[in-house]
């Protein structure tokens, strides 16, 4: 089936280091979103794309889609505590059912 | 409105009754979209409405889920003969048009007993 898969799973970085999550599939994908879920609360959008290459950024966030549209990722310059949560990618098939990744769980250290 | 809302919140059952979950999208959001949301993993889709529409319905689990939208703006999910592998968060969230960004809901969390 079409699967998104996100590496890692989980990742704790000392408050003012950097952050990568990276996302993958094994089909072409027609839209990359990526969604920040906080502990207790909904996914909330962050950013998204429909060109392959494309490369992002916002304020301390730099996104990239991948030139064959199979993979994505999302970079976090200098984290801060309040980055704490889960990191989604999203995905349309060319189709409108939205495919979420496994999913990052960042952790701060203060 | 403001935003998605769902109702209730919590939701305790026990197993074999029906529960009827809503959802009130963004007033001007054409795109409705559920989703059932297993602790600790992603957004798993359930279904989705165009308007009044419902395109894709590939997602529900069995024929005990069902959803309407039936004047294209709150839109209702029922499950019928819970049982206690239903029990999840399940989620709502609206888009302007299709494939555009979506907007969460707070969620109901469903405890079957």
């Amino acid at each position: 089936g079409q699967q998104v898969m996100q590496i890692p799973q989980y990742q704790h970085v000392q408050e003012g280091e950097d952050f990568t999550t990276y996302c993958n599939s094994s089909t072409t994908l027609s839209n990359i979103q990526w969604y920040k879920q906080r502990p207790g609360g909904h996914p909330v959008f962050l950013i998204q794309s429909v060109k392959s290459g494309e490369v992002k950024k916002q304020k301390r966030l730099t996104f990239q889609f991948g030139e064959a549209k199979k993979n994505s990722s999302l970079h976090i310059t200098a984290t801060q505590t309040t980055d704490v949560g889960t990191y989604f990618c999203a995905g349309n098939f060319g189709n409108e059912k939205l495919t979420f990744g496994t999913g990052t769980r960042l952790t701060i250290i203060p | 409105g403001a935003g998605v809302s769902q109702s209730p919140r919590y939701k305790v059952t026990k197993r074999g009754q029906d529960v009827t979950l809503r959802c009130d999208p963004i007033s001007s959001h054409a795109t409705l979209y559920w989703y059932q949301q297993a602790l600790g993993q992603g957004p798993e889709f359930l279904t989705y409405f165009n308007y009044e529409a419902q395109p894709d319905k590939s997602g529900l689990p069995s024929d005990r889920f069902s959803a309407e939208r039936p004047e294209g703006s709150i839109s209702t999910l029922t499950i019928q003969r819970t049982e206690q592998r239903d029990s999840a968060m399940y989620r709502c969230a609206s888009s302007r048009r299709r494939q555009e960004t979506q907007y969460f809901g707070p969620g109901t969390r469903l405890l079957v007993l």
